[in-house]
This record gives structure tokens, C-alpha cells and sequence, in this order.
């Protein structure tokens, strides 16, 4: 299986600042067909896990544009600018191009 | 609106069986393929199980194939997971997911539900 190694573990930021959380995959993201299946989820405390970018860099309906996706590969960034407290909770990136679907372990963005 | 909700999960022996519902709404069922995603303290996020939108194909992570089988009934809109030989390892949150063919990925998901596998 694919293993995703996301980084860090826990990250602390204040109110209006910026969060940058990394992923990086055991293999190559890219399949056969061109596309590249990383995803990025928000786990806010007590609910289901939400999507907020699929294909690497595209937002899902609703998500705010402070929310963005980057990256090629193996080597993936979700960035969120002007953090708000609804962004507070556990990200977790999905790769859906090899199978099975694995997830990284999760990065928990909390308030310094 | 999308709706997801789960039902039927709760403690059950090991080598017992359970049985899992999802009942969707706000979208046309028949149209989507759909999942299994369950999660614990140790293991974090883990993909069960998934069938395609008319339920002719099924697919299964290796600790699970030949244990849990996945199907839907497109006339009741609804999802399940019939959970056979449970083992402690089992013991999670089992979320339904709808798996998205524009995004490619589990687009929604439900409120989960607890399966507890313990004697």
C-alpha cells in the first residue's frame, strides 16, 4: 500500500496567521491517465471528516478560498491563510490513484 | 442537502456478526458510487470497503475480504455492511461516504457510527 507520511504532527497557530501542512507519498501520485488523486480533509472536533481539495488543487463547493492545494508527485502542501476558529480540528490527505485509498496519519492545526 | 446516516452499530462479541445501514438523501443514490471509511485512536483513517453504482462490483481491503461484504439496495437508497467473524482489530468508527466521480474521492460522509468488537 501507499504509505503517506504527513508532517507535522500538530501545529500551533494563531488567529489570522498562516498554516502550511506537508504530504508526502511512498510513490508516485501521477496515474496512467494524467491526473493526480491527492485529496485534503478537515476533521473539526466530534464530526465526520469534510473534503476541502481534491485533485491536488481544486476546492470543493463551499470550501473558502483561504484554503489551498499544491504540489506534483510525491511531495504535496495544503496552505491556509488567514486561519479562522472553524479551521481548528485534525487534516488529513488521501491518495485514490493506487489502491487501495490510504490516508495520512493526520496533523492537528490547534491554536498557539 | 446531502444526508448520510448510519445505523446498526454497537458491541458485539468476537466472531459474531453485525450489520451496517447508511441511508442517503438529497441526491440520486443510484447515481454514485459509495463506501465504507472507518477510524480508530491507533489506526486513523482506513478505507473498508466500496461498490459501484449498480452494486455488480465490490471491492475490499485484505483485512477485511471474505469477513465483510458491501451491497445496496437503489430502490431504498440505502448502503450496508454485513460484518461476519468480527475480531477486536474491527473496532472503529465506521463512516459512509459517497464517492464523488467528478472529484474522485469520498465527497460526503456520514455521522459514523461506533462498532465495538469485545467479549
Amino acid at each position: 500500500d501507499v504509505v503517506m507520511t504527513q508532517t507535522p504532527v500538530s501545529l500551533p497557530v494563531s488567529l489570522g496567521g498562516q498554516a502550511s501542512i506537508s504530504c508526502r507519498s511512498s510513490q508516485s501520485l501521477v496515474h496512467s491517465n494524467g491526473n493526480t488523486y491527492l485529496h485534503w480533509y478537515l476533521q473539526k472536533p466530534g464530526q465526520s471528516p469534510q473534503l476541502l481539495i481534491y485533485r491536488v488543487s481544486n476546492r470543493f463547493s463551499g470550501v473558502p478560498d483561504r484554503f489551498s492545494g499544491s504540489g506534483s508527485g510525491t511531495d504535496f502542501t495544503l496552505k491556509i491563510s488567514r486561519v479562522e476558529p472553524e479551521d481548528l480540528g485534525d487534516y488529513y490527505c488521501l491518495q485514490s490513484t493506487h489502491f487501495p485509498d490510504t490516508f495520512g496519519a493526520g496533523t492537528k492545526l490547534e491554536l498557539k | 442537502e446531502v444526508q448520510l446516516v448510519e445505523s446498526g452499530g454497537g458491541l458485539v462479541q468476537p466472531g459474531r456478526s453485525l450489520k451496517l445501514s447508511c441511508a442517503a438523501s438529497g441526491f440520486t443514490f443510484s447515481n454514485y458510487g459509495m463506501a465504507w471509511v472507518r477510524q480508530t485512536p491507533t489506526k486513523g483513517l482506513e478505507w473498508v470497503a466500496s461498490i459501484s453504482t449498480g452494486g455488480g462490483n465490490t471491492y475490499y481491503r485484505d483485512s477485511v475480504k471474505g469477513r465483510f461484504t458491501i451491497s445496496r439496495d437503489n430502490a431504498k437508497n440505502t448502503q450496508y455492511l454485513q460484518m461476519d467473524s468480527l475480531r477486536s482489530e474491527d473496532t472503529a468508527t465506521y463512516y459512509c461516504a459517497r464517492f464523488g466521480p467528478g472529484v474522485r474521492a469520498n465527497d460526503y460522509w456520514g455521522q459514523g457510527v461506533m462498532v465495538t468488537v469485545s467479549s
